[in-house]
Order: C-alpha cells, then sequence, then structure tokens
C-alpha cells in the first residue's frame, strides 16, 4: 500500500499474555520507528531501525519489550507477559531516511491489557 | 530537564487570529527540527520542517533559535480546522534516529 500499515488495529488482552504488533512500512524506506502514547500523553520513543539494525533500543520500557525487523521491511514489536501499564497506542513510522526526513505514521495499533 | 518541552496550553485563539507557541530542546548539536499536529485519536501527521533560516508555508511560519534553543510555529488566519494538539520532534545528536517528540501545545479555535 502507499502507507505505513500496522496490524492489528486493536488487541485486548489478558494480562501476562503475549503480544506481537506489526508494521510494515512504506516500501522503500530505510528508517522504522516504534513509539507509544497513552491516553492524553506525549509519544514516547521505544526503538528505530535502520535496515534491519536497531543502533539504540534505549527507549524499550523493560526487557519484556523487543522488536526485530526482517528484510529491511516489516517490522515485529513483541511485548512478553503484559501488563495493564503496556495499555496504550503502540504507533510505527518509517522515513526514507535516519534522522533528517520527516515520519509518516500508521494509524496505530490500541493495545489494551485486562 | 526534559529533553523537549513544551507549553500544553490549550491555547483559544478566535478565528482569523494570530497564535504562536515554542519548544524548546536541551541538546545544543540537534540538527533536525519538524512539527507535526495530532488530531484527536488519530496519528501524528507532518506539518512542517523547520530550516535554520526559517520558513513558510502559508499561514504557518516555523522559526529556529539556536542560541536560545527553541523553535517556533507561529499561525496565521486562524481556520477552526486548525484545532488540534501540535508537537514539536528534535533529533538527539548523540543518537541521529532518536526523533524525540514533546508532549504537544494544544489550539483551540473558536468561532
Amino acid at each position: 500500500g502507499a502507507g505505513v500499515s500496522q496490524s492489528p488495529s486493536n488487541k485486548v488482552t489478558e494480562k501476562g499474555k503475549d503480544v506481537e504488533l506489526r508494521c510494515d512500512p512504506i516500501s522503500g524506506h530505510t528508517a522504522l520507528y516504534w513509539y507509544r502514547q497513552s491516553l492524553g500523553q506525549g509519544l514516547e520513543f521505544l526503538i528505530y531501525f535502520q535496515g534491519n539494525s536497531a543502533p539504540d533500543k534505549s527507549g524499550l520500557p523493560s526487557d519484556r519489550f523487543s522488536a526485530e525487523r526482517t528484510g529491511g521491511s516489516v517490522s515485529t514489536l513483541t511485548i512478553q507477559r503484559t501488563q495493564q501499564e503496556d495499555s496504550a497506542v503502540y504507533l510505527c513510522a518509517s522515513s526514507p531516511r535516519v534522522g533528517d526526513s520527516p515520519l509518516h505514521f500508521g494509524n496505530g495499533t490500541r493495545l489494551t491489557v485486562t | 530537564r526534559k529533553e523537549v518541552e513544551q507549553d500544553p496550553g490549550p491555547f483559544n485563539v478566535p478565528e482569523g487570529a494570530t497564535v504562536a507557541f515554542n519548544c524548546t530542546y536541551s541538546n545544543s548539536a540537534s540538527q533536525s527540527f519538524f512539527w507535526y499536529r495530532q488530531d484527536c485519536r488519530k496519528e501524528p501527521k507532518l506539518l512542517m520542517s523547520v530550516y535554520s533560516s526559517g520558513n513558510e508555508d502559508g499561514r504557518f511560519t516555523a522559526q529556529l533559535n539556536r542560541a536560545s534553543q527553541y523553535i517556533s510555529l507561529l499561525i496565521r488566519d486562524s481556520k477552526l480546522s486548525d484545532s488540534a494538539t501540535y508537537l514539536c520532534v528534535v533529533n538527539l545528536e548523540n543518537s541521529w534516529g532518536k526523533l524525540q517528540f514533546g508532549a504537544g501545545t494544544q489550539v483551540v479555535v473558536t468561532p
């Protein structure tokens, strides 16, 4: 498609379960970013990829969070043993280059942990 | 001090008026600056990049003040459709790809 695609759009899960969120970036975009946004809050940086490598993982909130990107395209964000404080909208963005080009965001995945 | 700070507002602006607000950043070596707008429960969308010399896009003007480490956004002739949260974005020099978002400034344009 023309834009960044994220799936699922909504996910409700029970506390303690693992979840996997998917992001399909715009074709040809080298950089891919994950952010999360809690209700009424700003965007919290999680991780970015340059190609398949993640030079900066400092934003991941805990070791329950991991992300990978394969083939320089699709990325998955995995949250293990989900907690209620993980509830948020997880936004993925891509850009042609790292750092100096604007981000194009997907519609996000709204995660609710019950 | 937060890396990127914004006045949360809200800025209540009569239709047709001008509104301006700033965003301060802590890293003096930051190189990339953007303004995004976010509508309620929607994803952020790029409004404009901010260049060293300042730049204008229609009714929107962005400025960069490196000495005082802030960027500004000015909206002229405000429209009802300008009501949104405006997010400033700054890269961190020691992590080129880490684009840090401010918490946003809410603008409400009233008839």
